[in-house]
């Protein structure tokens, strides 16, 4: 079946630095979600990229769809402790199939 | 986020019981789903509604069972048979439109400890 894994598991960054996770799928997917959990809480829905290639911001954070569409990135420039949480990303081979949720990353921010 | 309630937020049960945990949405969304968060890991797919009165395993169904007899509605139960009950239980839903993927609102899940 289809595996999304997400590297690294946990990262620890002093505020001002900054962060990426990778999510690498073993499947081709027809599009990638992006998810932010805050501590105690549930996910929520970031953003969702579609296009090979495709590059997205969100005012410091920036998602990229790799070419093959097997592969995406979060990047988030000069971090700060409201971005504590853990990032999963999620994804799926086209149609109706269920959504598979890597395994995500947990971002600790150091004031 | 919004538009989906769980409840109760935290249910303590004995084990040998089992117990049923609520999931509701007024979002008008056709399908549900239900995953199992443990502690520091991502999360496992239970069961999921595309449609009312069906449904389908997910990659952890062992010990659960779902049923879904309203569009709104998609309670799950943990049966005595899973073995490891203890976890955070959230229910999500989507509109699910032709041909795409769409992207999944939360409730804010469930803390079940089994004592």
């Amino acid at each position: 079946g289809q595996q999304v894994m997400q590297i690294p598991q946990y990262q620890h960054v002093q505020e001002g630095e900054d962060f990426t996770t990778y999510c690498n799928s073993s499947t081709t997917l027809s599009n990638i979600q992006w998810y932010k959990q805050r501590p105690g809480g549930h996910p929520v829905f970031l953003i969702q990229l579609v296009k090979s290639g495709e590059v997205k911001k969100q005012k410091r954070l920036t998602f990229q769809f790799g070419e093959a569409k097997k592969n995406s990135s979060l990047h988030i420039t000069a971090t700060q402790t409201t971005d504590v949480g853990t990032y999963f990303c999620a994804g799926d081979s086209g149609g109706y199939q269920k959504v598979t949720f890597g395994t995500g990353t947990k971002l600790q921010v150091i004031p | 986020d919004g538009g989906i309630t769980q409840s109760p937020k935290y249910l303590f049960r004995k084990e040998g019981q089992n117990v049923t945990l609520s999931c509701e949405q007024n979002l008008n969304h056709d399908a549900m789903y239900w995953y199992r968060q443990d502690p520091g890991q991502g999360l496992r797919l239970i069961y999921y509604s595309q449609i009312v009165n069906d449904f389908q395993k997910g990659d952890i169904a062992e010990g659960y069972s779902v049923s879904r007899e309203k569009k709104e509605s998609f309670p799950l139960t943990v049966t005595s048979a899973q073995k490891n009950p203890t976890a955070f239980y959230l229910c999500a839903s989507s509109i699910l439109p032709s041909g795409s993927t769409d992207t999944q609102y939360f409730g804010p899940g469930t803390r079940l400890t089994v004592l």
